[in-house]
């Protein structure tokens, strides 16, 4: 059973909605981390949080060490947005981050 | 500054064929990574290195090998390749391990037939 469970796997949604994908994770971890890979292949990283939350632009990431839970979510999206987003997390007995196997959200306009 | 180059962007090898993923970073990065990920699954640790001359094997290492030179470079040698390695590799690099973020190549496919 993989560590880190994302969901949904797919989503789609319509120009301007308020989406949220979950990921929930098994182990302790000291970081996780929420990327972004285009539809060319290409891999960003989005934001690293080890509590609380972050915002950078309409993009809001929250954590909850507790529930061992994290969403990521979008306001008024685009259909830029268009992409898979993947939650890995650097446990603390691990040596490498363990990735999610992402959740594709497609926005229609 | 150009971040993580991997070349090539795609290749086709026969089964047995060998090639070298190349990887290059120049952000003076200590932590260098090696990824595969294949259709429907997350990303997995090939190799990693944490520096020059240091390097070890991730969660599936089989069929591949590595050296670490220099800071900049971590190629990915592929022997005798067999079609399970059919996938898209990511280089990746890190100022420290995990908790750091990390950057990523643009990512090779490759289809082995």
């Amino acid at each position: 059973k993989n560590e880190v469970e994302q969901s949904p796997q797919n989503l789609t949604a319509q120009e301007g909605e308020f989406i949220t994908i979950n990921c929930s994770y098994s182990v302790g971890i000291s970081a996780l981390h929420w990327l972004q890979q285009h539809p060319g292949g290409g891999i960003v990283s989005l934001f690293m949080l080890s509590s609380g939350k972050k915002k950078h632009g309409r993009l809001i990431a929250t954590i909850n060490i507790q529930e061992k839970h994290s969403s990521l979510h979008i306001t008024a999206s685009h259909p830029r947005d268009s992409a898979v987003y993947i939650c890995a997390v650097d446990s603390n007995s691990g040596y490498a981050l363990n990735f999610g196997k992402g959740t594709s959200l497609l926005v229609t306009p | 500054n150009a971040g993580v180059t991997q070349t090539p962007k795609f290749r086709i090898l026969k089964i047995g064929q060998s090639m070298t993923l190349q990887c290059t970073q120049d952000m003076n990065h200590n932590y260098m990574y090696w990824y595969r990920q294949d259709p429907g699954m997350g990303l997995k640790l090939i190799y990693y290195s944490v520096g020059a001359g240091i390097t070890d094997k991730g969660e599936v290492p089989n069929g591949y090998n590595v050296s670490r030179s220099t800071t900049e470079d971590f190629p990915l040698r592929l022997e005798l390749a067999a079609p399970s390695q059919t996938s898209v590799y990511f280089c990746a690099s890190s100022y420290s391990w995990g908790s750091n973020e990390q950057f990523f190549g643009p990512g090779t496919r490759l289809t082995v037939l």
